[in-house]
């Protein structure tokens, strides 16, 4: 089944413990990207990567970090969470001109 | 500037037709437009797509304005499971995904 696949589906954790929410997708796309949905602000893209090793800042990329060290994965980084990255966060992926298709989401809470 | 605007929320009974209204007017000449859904408590979903032309699929219609500033996305019969928040997006030159801008979209109520 083609999917793009996110874990954790849902974490808390505390201010400035590192942490890496994964993604994963199995239809050999070339484009994925995040994004942070937020009450009343919508959804905002924090980074993109057109192909492996190729990554770009979104609208929202601050105190986040990523990698594309494969085609198939695009882990999303916090390198020390804070508060207001609270939020819910989506993983996509496409073809380089075709539909979005995104993960379930995953819920972080950082206090 | 990429961004698309789109009215906050809309209303519609079921099983009528529902037109969702979306402004691009700095659109270029190569960008495409999108639109996709969310659905409560899950991730957005792909509705459609065009360029220039009308489109239809089993889902929904675009319509594109000939001046390509505006579009409006049509479900022909609105149901219940349409209830949803849609988001207009252009996309870069050819349909290739890049810095994308989706907003806040149009939430869709859909009452018996």
């Amino acid at each position: 089944e083609a999917q793009v696949t996110q874990n954790p589906r849902y974490l808390i954790t505390v201010t400035g413990k590192k942490l890496t929410v994964t993604c994963s997708q199995n239809m050999n796309h070339e484009y994925m990207s995040w994004y942070r949905q937020d009450p009343g602000l919508g959804l905002r893209q924090i980074y993109y990567s057109m192909n492996v090793e190729v990554t770009d800042k979104g609208d929202v990329p601050e105190g986040y970090k990523v990698s594309r060290k494969e085609k198939r994965n695009f882990p999303l980084i916090l390198e020390s969470p804070s508060p207001n990255q609270t939020s819910l966060y989506f993983c996509a992926s496409s073809l380089s001109t075709g539909e979005l298709f995104f993960g379930e989401g995953s819920r972080l809470t950082v206090l | 500037d990429a961004k698309t605007t789109q009215p906050n929320s809309m209303e519609s009974n079921e099983e009528e037709p529902v037109h969702l209204p979306c402004n691009h007017s700095t659109i270029s000449g190569t960008d495409y437009i999108h639109w996709y859904r969310q659905l409560p408590s899950q991730g957005p979903e792909y509705v459609i797509h065009g360029l220039t032309s009308n489109v239809n699929n089993r889902m929904a219609s675009l319509a594109i304005a000939e001046d390509r500033k505006s579009s409006t996305l049509i479900l022909h019969r609105a149901t219940l499971r349409d209830a949803a928040v849609y988001y207009c997006i252009r996309t870069g030159p050819t349909g290739t995904a890049s810095k994308l801008t989706f907003g806040t979209g149009t939430r869709l109520q859909v009452t018996l």
